[in-house]
């Protein structure tokens, strides 16, 4: 298996962008999947492959990756954004199925 | 309405057995990958198994020899059956859907089904 880490808490002034990082050799192979959980819900996929959003996921939230670092940036966070942000990839296995989460980061809008 | 409905956790003890369900709808169920994805209280998400078209599953090493997913694309249902149950296995246990598109990408989620491993 392999390891995603991401900061445990990040903070952002309403109306700023902001960057949610996740690291992790898989990174250097795979894309990864980005999710959205807010207290009590399950998590919502917001950012998956090269940069695509699902339907319904608003343009200000987009994805990147540069050698072993995916990141997910919030163009213009807005006060609904705060929540957990989880990053995902597929593992070292070799197989196309097993997948590892990141650690989640903590979200907060100023 | 695409859904993912799961049921079956509740309280068992350690050592004990527990089956989960998930009922999908909405959806070509046989055409997708499955997963479950555990959450233990205030915790991230950890990867629990995935099941994929042709019957194929994988595991992490946590619950590898003692968890065992499958499906059965005629009742477009998931389960997860769940054998020598520590306290560690205490957590949110949600079905998620892959993308066709992407392994990763689990577009679809059911809201959880709790389980709680205690005496």
């Amino acid at each position: 298996s392999s390891e995603l880490t991401q900061d445990p808490a990040v903070s952002v002034a309403l109306g700023q962008t902001v960057r949610i990082t996740c690291q992790g050799d898989s990174l250097r192979s795979y894309y990864a999947s980005w999710y959205q959980q807010k207290p009590g819900q399950a998590p919502v996929l917001v950012i998956y492959g090269k940069n695509n959003r699902p339907s319904g996921i608003p343009d200000r939230f987009s994805g990147s990756s540069s050698g072993n670092t995916a990141s997910l940036t919030i163009t213009g966070a807005q006060a609904e954004d705060e929540a957990d942000y989880y990053c995902n990839s597929r593992d070292s296995s070799g197989n196309h199925l097993p997948v590892v989460f990141g650690g989640g980061t903590k979200l907060t809008v100023l | 309405e695409v859904q993912l409905v799961e049921s079956g956790g509740g309280l068992v003890q350690p050592g004990g057995s527990l089956r989960l369900s998930c009922a999908a709808s909405g959806f070509t169920f046989s055409s997708y990958d499955m997963h479950w994805v555990r959450q233990a209280t205030g915790k991230g998400l950890e990867w629990v198994s995935a099941i994929g078209t042709a019957g194929d599953t994988y595991y992490p090493g946590s619950v590898k020899g003692r968890f065992t997913i499958s499906r059965e694309n005629a009742k477009n249902s998931l389960y997860l059956q769940m054998n020598s149950l520590r306290a560690g296995d205490t957590a949110v246990y949600y079905c998620a859907r892959g993308d066709h598109g992407d392994p990763n990408a689990f577009d679809i989620w059911g809201q959880g089904t709790m389980v709680t491993v205690s005496s």
